[in-house]
């Protein structure tokens, strides 16, 4: 079974500051790890994934997302958050191979960007 | 141009009736998803189509009946409606099961 943990419901910090938005997961074998963004009444972005190769990756809108295998984590990061970052962020992972090939979702994250 | 679009946005329907939500995709994308999300926006894949073809069906009491008339479009029908069934639903679509999905913007279904 795969699973994910986002540990905070929500994260708030100051425009400027550097933002984390933290996930764990748990799957069988090498995970596929993805990381979206809800606005309100929207539906999901896609913002990166991680799928092999090097840890730290590169999204859209100055996010970056660390795999870190040891830990089974896939925290998300920007260095300087913008209050348009305000949403709901969620952390998906699926294994690389075998079982469904569909990806279980975390609960979400609420980010907060105060100015 | 929107790439997943659904229809109607807002549905609010008495217990009981029938109702279809309608979802295409304009991205030539292989695989087509419905998913449900509800009021503490927990999200549960619901149907995954490739092709036309109904490749993922959880466990959804067998109401919910989705429809592929082409790879460009799924439809979701849901018979008897419950007021358990309100939530938002989404459709989304992939190239490829490795690719991040684009999400439609949402059903809103309400149940009185």
């Amino acid at each position: 079974a795969q699973s994910v943990a986002q540990p905070e419901d929500q994260v708030n910090v100051a425009e400027g500051n550097p933002l984390t938005v933290k996930c764990t997961y748990s799957v069988s074998g090498n995970p596929y790890l993805f990381w979206y963004v809800q606005y309100p009444n929207r539906g999901l972005q896609f913002l990166l994934k991680y799928i092999t190769g090097d840890n730290l990756v590169k999204g859209s809108y100055g996010f970056e997302a660390e795999f870190n295998k040891s830990q089974t984590s896939f925290h998300l990061k920007k260095p300087s958050a913008l209050v348009s970052d305000s949403a709901l962020y969620f952390c998906a992972v699926r294994a690389a191979s075998g079982g469904s090939y569909i990806p279980t979702f975390g609960r979400g994250t609420s980010l907060i960007v105060h100015p | 141009d929107t790439a997943v679009s659904q229809t109607p946005k807002y549905l609010v329907t008495q217990m009981g009736n029938d109702k279809s939500i309608k979802c295409e995709q304009n991205l030539g994308h292989d695989t087509m998803y419905w998913y449900k999300q509800d009021s503490k926006k927990f999200l549960k894949i619901m149907f995954s189509y490739n092709n036309k073809e109904l490749i993922i069906n959880e466990t959804v009491p067998n109401r919910f009946s989705p429809k592929s008339p082409d790879k460009a479009h799924l439809n979701l029908h849901i018979n008897s409606l419950e007021l358990g069934d309100s939530a938002v639903y989404f459709c989304a679509s992939s190239q490829d099961r490795n690719d991040g999905y684009t999400f439609g913007s949402g059903t809103r279904l309400t149940v009185v």
